[in-house]
């Protein structure tokens, strides 16, 4: 029979508005981390990476933000475009996992025009 | 660059059908490979790792007698889903990994297959 998935959560926002996407983690070994975008019907589109011996990084018009001392993670995205709406998940490799990834359970963002 | 290709996008099937999907590294080459499933609304969860030249790596719960995976290529590596039921309809979706850089290196992800058993 069909599953019963879990209702993602979602985060609307105003076009031009900036985003924030937060995201627990859940192992403490986990040397490197992703965002990634899914867009309905598709495959998770790569944003953003960060190792573990960082705590900012940059790209356009994303910031990544990493905590490790309370396991978190965050995604900016300044000037929300409509082109944005996704789901959008993290994902984290743990050190020596022969680089499987584990996914966060995702955040829906919601561009508003 | 690093671009991944799934074929089908889509199957409709009869419960008791073998389903076989295709996941191709277009320019680069892959000698791991990971093969996922979200069901709707889901996250994705990793099915087993596939392995150029040697057998796959299941996790826990997947039976590896149920999903086929064949690595025979740096570029390819195939799912069959076997005897494929309605409780194995899903959206599966492959995944690789340029070389180099080590451990730090994205993995690129194809369109996903959407797998629909009658």
């Amino acid at each position: 029979g069909e599953s019963v998935g879990l209702h993602l959560p979602t985060l609307s926002v105003q076009e031009g508005d900036n985003s924030i996407i937060n995201c627990a983690y859940s192992n403490s070994a986990s040397d490197y981390f992703i965002w990634y975008k899914q867009e309905s019907g598709k495959g998770p589109q790569f944003i953003i990476d960060i190792r573990s011996n960082m705590d900012k990084r940059q790209g356009q018009r994303v910031t990544v933000l990493l905590n490790k001392t309370v396991k978190h993670l965050s995604l900016q995205i300044a000037a929300t475009q409509p082109g944005d709406s996704a789901v959008y998940f993290c994902a984290e490799t743990p050190m020596d996992s022969s680089y499987k990834l584990i996914f966060g359970s995702g955040t829906r963002l919601l561009v508003r025009p | 660059g690093a671009v991944v290709s799934q074929h089908p996008s889509r199957v409709i099937c009869k419960s008791g059908t073998s389903v076989k999907i295709e996941c191709r590294s277009l320019d680069f080459q892959a000698t791991t490979m990971f093969w996922y499933r979200q069901f709707p609304k889901q996250s994705l969860m990793l099915m087993a790792t596939s392995n150029e030249g040697s057998k796959a790596t299941y996790e826990q719960g997947v039976e590896k007698d149920k999903f086929l995976i064949n690595h025979a290529s740096l570029t390819l590596s195939t799912l069959t889903v076997t005897s494929a039921h309605p409780e194995d309809s899903s959206f599966y979706i492959c995944s690789a990994r340029p070389p180099g850089r080590g451990s730090n290196q994205p993995q690129h992800f194809g369109d996903g297959t959407r797998l629909s058993i009658l």
